[in-house]
């Protein structure tokens, strides 16, 4: 069973900080994905990472994967409000599965 | 295309009766599947479909839990003498790619509680 491990479990921060969030496995992924789940609402896919290495931009958020492609950090430039929500990453297991793995998510609190 | 939807988005049910959930993907995404998420959680696989065909089912889904996707289309996943350990969102997501690197479209899910 492959498992991603994410941290912290819980944020709290005030608006205009700065905050990292992290993606961990002893397996190697040949993907992975970040998405943010808002209360009584489904997932919704925010980027894949593909390369070991990859950087992807996507406005304040900056996802990382892990040259070894076995984690992946997302950080979050002056949080907002708008920006809480359940973060989720999920991983495409190597060797072609065709379904993802997720993890338990780091829940985002951001205080006006 | 309005994205995935799921019906009812909630549910509550005496322990004991069945019940059934619908999904309609989008409508060009041959690759459909089940998750289930409890609280505090991310979502457990359940199953999947590549057009009618059920390719994997998790061993999380016990005898009491099926799924169909007649024709290929929308698809249904029926719990059957359901128990309180039961009660969480199931979701329901599609790809219109067999590589799990494409990434999902989730539609709402439905809440189940089993009183």
């Amino acid at each position: 069973t492959q498992l991603l491990e994410q941290s912290p479990q819980f944020l709290s921060i005030q608006e205009g900080e700065n905050l990292t969030v992290y993606c961990n496995s002893s397996s190697v992924f040949s993907s992975l994905q970040w998405y943010r789940q808002e209360p009584g609402e489904g997932p919704v896919l925010l980027v894949t990472v593909v390369t070991g290495g990859e950087v992807k931009k996507l406005k304040r958020l900056t996802f990382q994967f892990g040259d070894a492609r076995k984690d992946s950090s997302l950080h979050i430039t002056a949080a907002q409000p708008g920006d809480t929500g359940l973060y989720l990453c999920a991983g495409a297991p190597q060797g072609g599965s065709e379904k993802l793995v997720f993890g338990k998510g780091t829940k985002l609190t951001v205080n006006p | 295309d309005t994205g995935v939807s799921q019906n009812p988005r909630h549910k509550i049910t005496k322990r004991g009766q069945n019940v059934t959930f619908r999904c309609d993907p989008i409508s060009e995404h041959n690759r459909l599947y089940w998750y289930r998420q409890t609280l505090g959680q991310g979502p457990e696989f359940l199953t999947y479909f590549q057009n009618e065909a059920q390719l994997e089912k998790s061993r999380l889904l016990s005898d009491r839990f099926s799924a169909e996707r007649p024709k290929g289309s929308f698809s249904t996943l029926e719990i059957q003498r359901t128990e309180q350990g039961d009660s969480a969102m199931y979701l329901c997501a599609s790809s219109p790619r067999t590589e799990a690197n494409y990434g999902y479209t989730f539609g709402s899910g439905t809440r189940l509680t089993v009183v």
